[in-house]
């Protein structure tokens, strides 16, 4: 069963706006990676947060953490049309199974 | 980070032909490697988990006799995809299980995408 669900489904910017994707999940998890798709394309990994971490920043990525609430969210500042891609969230539920969300399509405008 | 390869990235083939997925880590030794599938605009479900030495666990409603799976070495886990037919057109992601220390993190591979025609 799915774990993971982002939120929006569907975001279209303008180049250099910031985007946020945000990702829900319900059981207990030990770390929570971010992905990103092109389409037809494979998985990019972009940034793995652990259970213990409340923030990390990559570059232009900034994700946040909130186990409390199970969620978590990636930010995108000064987006560019390349940032153009499904962006994944999937968390591990134990037994090293991960689940990977529904993912977020964005499309960045130029 | 860890890196995982497919091979091959993509692949077409005939109805009715087998097609074989390889997995490995490039840069560490996995006794746990995992299987995905994806269809089109949808997210990923996990398959089956491929533990080396020993017999892959499938989740439910995954035909293991349809979809083969071999770990035969610590860097390396094939899919093998039976008999194909245009349903099992998809995209095949395997990830792999580093453990270093007390910390384990598992890293996906790109992808395998699959057309049966």
């Amino acid at each position: 069963s799915q774990q993971g669900e982002e939120d929006p489904q569907a975001l279209s910017i303008q180049e250099g706006e910031n985007a946020t994707m945000n990702c829900s999940y319900k059981t207990s998890i030990n770390n929570l990676q971010w992905y990103r798709q092109n389409s037809g394309r494979g998985l990019v990994h972009l940034i793995l947060i652990r259970s213990n971490e409340r923030e990390k920043h990559s570059g232009r990525l900034r994700v946040t953490l909130d186990t409390s609430k199970k969620s978590s969210s990636l930010l995108i500042t000064a987006s560019r049309a390349a940032d153009t891609a499904s962006y994944f969230c999937a968390t591990d539920e134990g037994a090293y199974k991960y689940i990977f969300g529904t993912g977020t399509r964005l499309k960045v405008l130029a | 980070g860890a890196v995982v390869s497919q091979h091959p990235s993509r692949v077409i083939c005939k109805s009715g032909t087998s097609v074989k997925i390889e997995c490995r880590s490039l840069d560490f030794q996995a006794t746990t490697m995992f299987w995905y599938r994806q269809f089109p605009k949808q997210s990923l479900m996990l398959m089956a988990t491929s533990n080396e030495g020993s017999k892959a666990t499938y989740e439910q409603g995954v035909e293991k006799d349809k979809f083969l799976i071999n770990h035969a070495s610590l860097t390396l886990s094939t899919l093998t995809v039976t008999s194909a037919h245009p349903e099992d057109s998809s995209f095949y992601i395997c990830s792999a299980l580093q453990r270093t220390g007390a910390q384990e993190t598992q890293y996906f591979g790109p992808g395998t995408r699959l057309l049966v025609l």
